[in-house]
C-alpha cells in the first residue's frame, strides 16, 4: 500500500529557531499533500494544503509566514515553522493521497515538536 | 463537510466484535464516509471506506444505513492492539484528492484483556 515518511520524528529546538519538517511519499507520486498539528488531547487540525509547483493553502486561523510550506516535487513536501515559539510545541502530521477511486488517505508517522 | 457524532468513549473485551456507531445524519449525497484509527503518538491509519454499500476489507466491516445517515464499524475480533481513537469522517471525494480531512474527537475504544 502507499506509504508516506514523516522526518524527523522527534525535534527539541531552542525558542526564536526555525525547524523544518519533511513528508515523503514513497511509493506514489502526490500533488497535494495535507499538513495537520495535533495538540495534546485534541484532534488533528488541518493547517494547509500543499501543492506542487504552487502556493500553499492555509485554513483560517494558521500564519503563512510562519509555516512555510514548500512542495518542490512530487514526492516531497516540507513545513518549516519559523521563528518557533514555545507554543508551538505540538504534534505536526502530513497526509497524502494516491489518486484514483478507492484511494483513502495516507497519514505520516507525525513529528513532535518541543520548542524550549 | 457534514459533522459527524460518535460516542467519547467505548470498552470491549479481547476476542470480541468491536462495533463503533457513527451518525451522519447531514450527509451530502457526494460525500463517503471515512475511517481511521490513531495509536497514541502516531499518525492516523486508513481503516475503510465508503459511500453506500457495506465494505469488508481485511481490517473491518463497514455498514452504512440505508438513508446514508448512519454507519457502524465493526472490527470483527478485537486485540489489545486495537486500543486506539477511532475517527469517523464524512468528506467528498475528490479526483484529484485535493480535500484536507476534518477530523473530531472521535471514540476511545479500549480493549480489555
Amino acid at each position: 500500500g502507499a506509504v508516506v515518511s514523516q522526518h524527523p520524528s522527534r525535534v527539541i529546538c531552542k525558542s526564536g529557531t526555525s525547524v523544518k519538517i519533511e513528508c515523503r511519499s514513497l511509493d506514489f507520486q502526490a500533488t497535494t499533500m495535507f499538513w495537520y498539528r495535533q495538540f495534546p488531547k485534541q484532534s488533528l487540525m488541518l493547517m494547509a494544503t500543499s501543492n506542487e509547483g504552487s502556493k500553499a493553502t492555509y485554513e483560517q486561523g494558521v500564519e503563512k509566514d510562519k509555516f512555510l510550506i514548500n512542495h518542490a516535487s512530487l514526492t516531497l513536501s516540507t513545513l518549516t515553522v519559523t521563528s518557533a515559539h514555545p507554543e508551538d510545541s505540538s504534534f505536526y502530521i502530513c497526509s497524502a493521497r494516491e489518486g484514483g477511486l478507492g484511494a483513502g488517505y495516507t497519514f505520516g508517522s507525525g513529528t513532535r515538536l518541543t520548542v524550549v | 463537510d457534514a459533522k459527524t457524532t460518535q460516542p467519547t468513549s467505548m470498552d470491549c473485551a479481547e476476542g470480541r466484535a468491536a462495533n463503533l456507531p457513527c451518525n451522519h445524519s447531514t450527509i451530502s449525497g457526494n460525500e463517503y464516509v471515512y475511517w481511521y484509527r490513531q495509536i497514541h503518538s502516531q499518525g492516523p491509519q486508513y481503516i475503510i471506506h465508503g459511500l453506500k454499500n457495506n465494505e469488508t476489507n481485511e481490517m473491518a466491516s463497514l455498514i452504512i444505513t440505508e438513508d446514508r445517515k448512519s454507519s457502524t464499524l465493526i472490527l470483527p475480533h478485537a486485540t489489545l492492539r486495537d486500543t486506539a481513537v477511532y475517527y469517523c469522517i464524512v468528506s467528498p471525494y475528490s479526483g484529484g484528492g485535493a480535500d484536507g480531512l476534518t477530523f473530531g474527537k472521535g471514540t476511545h475504544l479500549i480493549i480489555q484483556p
